[in-house]
């Protein structure tokens, strides 16, 4: 996974706290993706970023917030977490031209109990 | 919006033997294809992707093959070997977001 780190990779927190996931990058691509994957769903695109401070919604964007302050940094909130929120999270790098090709983190596995 | 759908979500084959993975999508107006590879534990891997100017295009091992009339593609791996046991997803790129199916999951029987 050279290029592109999650943290934390593993957390349980507790039903209406806050929880930030942090993707970093080390290869300077201006576009970053968050995906949640869930049994039965496949990978569902939450936030993206084409640039610093340049976020957009997803699919699935209720209940989340992401900031991107510098190029290498995109971050995901949840403001209140929810059990609905128990998902792998994975971010990725958009690595060729229209978004197609993207190199995927390893992925942070969330727990809302 | 995009929709992507795999035909099977599962596919047990020997080890050795081809595999073939099917993905059915919505929009006509689509021309770019890309197959992805998830092991267990990991995040998704680029495999190989199609323009819709292409029929076919070959990688190692695997083919991608585009029938833009009833708007299908498939995935074949020659020869299947245990590390081809994962999940595999199509995917359709547009205005820089993907849009994946489902995924099948391929079990390599020794």
């Amino acid at each position: 996974d050279a290029g592109i780190t999650q943290s934390p990779r593993h957390k349980v927190t507790e039903t209406g706290t806050p929880v930030t996931l942090r993707c970093h990058q080390t290869e300077n691509h201006r576009y970053m993706y968050w995906y949640r994957q869930d049994p039965g769903h496949g990978l569902r695109l939450i936030h993206y970023s084409y640039g610093v401070k340049d976020t957009d919604k997803g699919e699935v964007s209720d209940g989340y917030s992401v900031s991107r302050s510098k190029t290498e940094d995109f971050l995901l909130t949840l403001e209140s977490a929810t059990s609905s929120q128990t998902s792998v999270y994975f971010c990725a790098l958009g690595t060729g031209e229209l978004g197609g090709e993207q190199y995927f983190g390893p992925g942070t596995r969330l727990t809302v109990t | 919006g995009e929709s992507v759908g795999l035909h099977l979500p599962t596919l047990s084959v020997q080890e050795g033997d081809n595999s073939i993975i099917n993905c059915a999508y919505s929009n006509s107006a689509s021309d770019y294809f890309i197959w992805y590879k998830q092991e267990s534990g990991k995040g998704p891997q680029f495999i190989i992707d199609i323009r819709s100017n292409m029929d076919k295009r070959q990688g190692q091992r695997v083919t991608v093959l585009l029938n833009k009339t009833v708007k299908h593609l498939s995935l074949q791996i020659a020869a299947t070997q245990p590390g081809d046991s994962a999940v595999y997803f199509c995917a359709v790129p547009r205005d820089y977001k993907l849009s994946f199916g489902a995924g099948t999951t391929v079990t390599v029987r020794a």
